[in-house]
């Protein structure tokens, strides 16, 4: 079956890296992703990585996927209030349908 | 134009009621979405279409009816529905698998 598990919260300060990590089981997952999302928005889309990739690194972003263990991670460097949203990991099996975990609750300490 | 853009923002509507959401992308985006959200969950897929054609149902109520009048618009009629589909309902857009645009979806409430 379809699932993606993450963490519910996280709590990091200013300045500190944050890491949120996610786990799937559908081993044919081909697309993975990771979005934000900030009160009362929608969601953005901050990067994806393609199943034959093991890392994709953008600004203050660095994903790392082990494919092996079905775990994806998202590394938020410097994190700043703005950091402060909800972060979705979601897979696709590269049809139009998108699995979205329950999201991460991503807390900034001062 | 790089954005999905969702109208109404905020709908509060009768039980009784039949009223239409609508969504608009002018990116040439070939694949248009309807997802449901509520209160600190993650979106649930409802409708896919897929060049102007319906290509995905996740077992939706009748009670909503999607509609894709062209390849920019897309619709969500509503008619005779409970307080529990209360929620925040999102739109996105995409090319192909690597990206999806959401616009920052119309919150309904049932009453």
């Amino acid at each position: 079956g379809e699932d993606v598990e993450q963490s519910l919260f996280l709590s990091v300060r200013e300045g500190d890296s944050s890491v949120i990590n996610c786990t799937y089981t559908d081993s044919s997952s081909t697309y993975l992703y990771w979005y934000k999302q900030e009160p009362g928005a929608g969601l953005q889309l901050l990067t994806y990585i393609f199943s034959n990739m093991d890392m994709k690194q953008d600004q203050r972003l660095t994903v790392l996927l082990n494919k092996k263990d079905k775990h994806l991670s998202l590394r938020i460097a410097d994190t700043q209030t703005g950091d402060s949203a909800i972060y979705f990991c979601a897979e696709s099996r590269g049809d139009d349908k998108i699995i979205f975990g329950k999201g991460t609750r991503l807390h900034i300490l001062p | 134009d790089t954005e999905v853009t969702q109208t109404p923002k905020h709908l509060v509507m009768g039980m009784t009621n039949k009223k239409s959401l609508k969504c608009e992308q002018h990116m040439g985006h070939r694949a248009m979405y309807w997802y449901k959200q509520k209160a600190k969950k993650p979106p649930e897929l409802m409708f896919v279409y897929s060049y102007e054609k319906l290509s995905i149902n996740e077992s939706v109520p009748s009670r909503f009816s999607p509609e894709c009048p062209n390849s920019s618009l897309l619709n969500l009629h509503l008619h005779a529905l409970q307080p529990e589909d209360s929620a925040l309902y999102l739109c996105a857009s995409s090319q192909d698998f690597g990206g999806y645009t959401f616009g920052s979806g119309t919150r309904l409430t049932v009453v």
